[in-house]
């Protein structure tokens, strides 16, 4: 199936750990965002990154991440969770330029930190 | 499972024209939808949301959508559209609330084209 495929979907941790969540689009789009959704719903972006290039870097702390090591793959990475990180997670993809795709989700990954 | 459909990846309409944005989902289980729409260069933002009470839902900024439970749909509506509903709309099914820990799951978004 050609999709944008985000683990874990669930996720479970301490304060003060570090975790990781992947993501993989075999849609051959150049272009990955990592959005966080807040507790009233507002999908927030806080990374995009093209063509392995970070474009887009909102005001995010810096124990939080990204890392595309291809252009398929743009990972999370997240050093000393807080109670505040707790929040779904989503990855999306695209195609950026001439032929702009529309924005492919993934289904998110739930971070609760206890 | 659940999942989402929207028909159209571009719709493209004129200023004061009519707006209808089409979605059908897929559930085994009463729904829960959601439309949010995407400004250029920002994040998504909710517009409603159906929640098993009145069928139509009126959103912000005039948008309204109507669940219709027969054809499995929820689209999308606004009578008059203004050159500054120009976004994409995304489409989001749930099996439950969010506060039950309901998970969206979206559809591919439609991206709305207003020409003056």
């Amino acid at each position: 199936d050609t999709a944008v495929s985000q683990t874990p979907k669930y996720l479970v941790t301490q304060m003060g750990n570090d975790k990781s969540i992947k993501c993989e689009q075999n849609l051959g789009h150049d272009t990955m965002y990592w959005y966080k959704q807040d507790s009233k719903k507002f999908l927030k972006i806080m990374f995009s990154y093209n063509n392995k290039e970070l474009i887009i870097n909102e005001t995010v702390p810096n124990r939080f991440s990204p890392k595309s090591p291809d252009k398929a793959h743009l990972n999370l990475h997240i050093n000393s969770l807080e109670l505040g990180d707790s929040a779904v997670y989503f990855c999306a993809s695209r195609h950026q330029g001439v032929k702009r795709s529309p924005l492919h989700f993934g289904n998110g990954t739930r971070l609760t930190v206890t | 499972a659940q999942s989402v459909t929207q028909l159209g990846s571009h719709v493209s309409v004129s200023e004061g024209a009519l707006v209808l944005l089409r979605c059908n989902y897929s559930s085994s289980v009463p729904p829960y939808l959601f439309w949010y729409v995407q400004y250029p260069n920002q994040g998504l933002q909710l517009l409603l949301k159906y929640t098993s009470a009145a069928t139509l839902v009126k959103g912000i900024n005039g948008f309204e959508a109507e669940f219709k439970k027969s054809e499995t749909s929820f689209h999308l509506t606004k009578p008059s559209a203004h050159m500054s509903d120009a976004a994409e709309y995304f489409c989001a099914v749930s099996d439950r609330a969010e506060n039950q820990g309901g998970k969206l799951i979206f559809g591919q978004g439609t991206e709305l084209s207003v020409k003056p």
